[in-house]
């Protein structure tokens, strides 16, 4: 496989279930990125993990919790969400940490009920 | 604050004709920027990007142009395809920045009208 891989692409949970997001890059690359797209809103940075170090935590709930085991793969863990948290979640990769190209992956579409 | 924009949320065009789709920073910092595409049902695809030590840029059938005194972003597609049509999103950092980020605009919804 090649780029950025998310799994799963769509996902539907209640409100007290815990979920796990997951993505996998295969670009050799040091970053990763966790955005959270809304509709008619723009991305929303959530996270960014260099060299499986997180550097930067945009302020989001605790009900979203991030893990980056290895430069490879990120995760994102889902706990006790709200209605609104419903988005799509997109991973992305870079090169190193500072601005330049992301790769993004397709997105999971998470529905909370 | 910080805030990007795109002017039209949607942009109709025939096909064979050009496109421009039109953004605008705030940012006077930001020296990096970059357009992204993105069909239905995909992430986002980078498409171009140019410093800002560019004024102009040009790609396969794109260009993209940059007007730091009035902090506006533009990019033109040239002979525009069905294939075209997607949403198509401007972002701006600051290559000073060590954490990679990228502010992005809402988007603007390109249809491609056979």
């Amino acid at each position: 496989e090649t780029g950025v891989t998310q799994t799963p692409r769509h996902l539907v949970m209640g409100m007290t279930n815990k979920k796990s997001l997951k993505c996998e890059q295969h670009l050799g690359h040091n970053a990763m990125y966790w955005y959270k797209q809304s509709a008619k809103k723009p991305l929303e940075l959530m996270f960014v993990y260099s060299l499986e170090e997180r550097v930067e935590n945009n302020s989001v709930p605790s009900r979203f919790s991030p893990e980056c085991p290895n430069s490879s793969h990120l995760f994102l863990h889902l706990h006790t969400l709200q209605p609104e948290d419903s988005a799509l979640y997109l991973c992305a990769s870079s090169q190193g940490p500072g601005a330049n190209v992301l790769t993004f992956g397709a997105g999971s579409r998470l529905t909370v009920l | 604050g910080e805030s990007v924009g795109l002017h039209l949320p949607t942009l109709s065009v025939q096909e064979g004709d050009n496109s421009i789709i039109n953004c605008a920073y705030s940012n006077s910092a930001s020296d990096y920027f970059i357009w992204y595409k993105q069909e239905s049902g995909k992430g986002p695809q980078f498409i171009i990007d140019i410093r800002s030590n560019m004024d102009k840029r040009q790609g396969q059938r794109v260009t993209v142009l940059l007007n730091k005194t009035v902090k506006h972003l533009s990019l033109q597609i040239a002979a525009t395809q069905p294939g075209d049509s997607a949403v198509y999103f401007c972002a701006e950092g600051e290559g000073t920045s060590n954490t990679g980020k990228l502010i992005f605009g809402q988007g603007t919804t390109l249809q491609v009208k056979p």
